[in-house]
Parts: C-alpha cells; sequence; structure tokens
C-alpha cells in the first residue's frame, strides 16, 4: 500500500491567493483528518470525514479555509484567500477501526 | 476536554543511555493512547498504542510505554537510546482507536555520541 498521498509537498504562494491541498487517503480506510502543525500551536485537529461526510469541523480557523472529500479516495482543504499566518505544515490522516492513523508526509505552505 | 501535556520541550541523552518521555492526559472517560514518532520533514509514525488490559506496552524500534491511571501518565521508555532516534515524539489521546486525536506539543529528542 502507498500510504496516504498528499500533494503537493511544498506550496509557496503569495498572500491573497487560493491555495489547494489534496490528499489521498488509504484504500478501506473511513475516517479522514486534516491536521496542522506550526511550532507556535503544535498539532491542531481542523475537519475530519467518516465515510466521506464531516463530522467536527470547529477546528477551521476561519471562512477562509473549506474541506471537502467528494468521494472515498480524495479529499482537499482549500485557502481562500490565503493569508501569512496560514504557512504552516498541514497533514492528512486516515484510520479504520482498530488499526489507527497512518499519517502523510504533510504539505508545507509557505504564504509570503 | 480532552488535553495531554508533555512536560519537557527538549530531551538531550547519550547514546546508549536510558530514556524516558513524559505524557500526562486529561479525559472524561477511559482514554485510548498514542505516542507518535516525527522526523524531520515527515509525518508522524505510530509507536505504540494503549486500549486496555496490559498496562504495560511494547511498540517498534524497542520503545515501551506505561499507562498509569492514578497518575494520569503514558510514559515512553527505551531502555537504550541510538543516535537513529533522535526525533522529535509526540503523545495523544483520544476516545477510539480511529476518531479525533489531541496531541500534545512535542518533545524533542536529540542523541550525543
Amino acid at each position: 500500500d502507498a500510504g496516504v498521498i498528499q500533494s503537493p509537498r511544498h506550496e509557496v504562494t503569495e498572500m491573497g491567493q487560493e491555495v489547494t491541498l489534496r490528499c489521498k487517503p488509504i484504500s478501506g480506510h473511513d475516517y479522514l483528518f486534516w491536521y496542522r502543525q506550526t511550532m507556535m500551536r503544535g498539532l491542531e485537529l481542523l475537519i475530519y470525514f467518516n465515510n466521506n461526510v464531516p463530522i467536527d469541523d470547529s477546528g477551521m480557523p476561519e471562512d477562509r479555509f473549506s474541506a471537502k472529500m467528494p468521494n472515498a479516495s480524495f479529499s482537499t482543504l482549500k485557502i481562500q484567500p490565503s493569508e501569512p499566518r496560514d504557512s504552516a505544515v498541514y497533514f492528512c490522516a486516515s484510520s479504520f477501526e482498530t488499526y489507527g492513523y497512518t499519517f502523510g508526509s504533510g504539505t508545507r505552505l509557505t504564504v509570503v | 476536554a480532552q488535553s495531554v501535556t508533555q512536560p519537557d520541550i527538549h530531551i538531550t541523552v547519550s547514546e546508549g543511555a536510558s530514556l524516558e518521555l513524559r505524557c500526562n492526559y486529561s479525559y472524561g472517560a477511559t482514554p485510548y493512547l498514542f505516542w507518535y514518532v516525527q522526523s524531520p520533514g515527515q509525518g508522524l509514525q505510530l509507536l505504540l498504542k494503549y486500549f486496555s488490559g496490559d498496562t504495560l506496552v511494547q511498540g517498534i524500534k524497542g520503545f515501551e510505554a506505561e499507562f498509569k491511571r492514578s497518575q494520569s501518565s503514558f510514559n515512553l521508555r527505551k531502555p537504550s537510546v541510538h543516535w537513529s532516534d533522535a526525533a522529535e515524539y509526540f503523545c495523544a489521546v483520544g476516545g477510539t482507536s480511529y476518531g479525533k486525536l489531541t496531541f500534545g506539543q512535542g518533545t524533542i529528542l536529540t542523541v550525543h555520541p
């Protein structure tokens, strides 16, 4: 299995631009999570899905952030418009019952 | 609300020395507890997990952790550290094995030769 696949690995964008991060979970996993990691705040859960349905989006910082999961094999996290304070590493993870989480390698976002 | 505290931001040990990383949690019910390791530029890798049963759990890479309910702790240990263990370690708590997790702030481990 290729694991959880995130793209791109690195993204540099200008303030005000739209950014889309992508995630392909492990086949058969029915939970998908988006986390953000920064030095100041550590790992924060942004949103998670179960069977493609958003369950808890209370961690999404503001309306500029949105996430979708149109099918079991793909999810996106979009930031529009982006701001410098959104610079972070964004991780996607998927899980299934007792097998626990598998994390992707992350997307390092830099907003200049 | 659930929370995790890792009191040590940075720990330095010599290669071959023993290691203990501390983790204290707050959770209103029986917790599911995890330790993850993150190497620079990488995602998080699961070291071990505790759900129930034996309070001493074994993980990968020679790590173990002990669940102490009375102390709300889940400390990670390794008898002899290798240089390749240098990384950041995260403790996490959740209500299930597959759902929402709350992570501690992490402990950076430096290993001196």
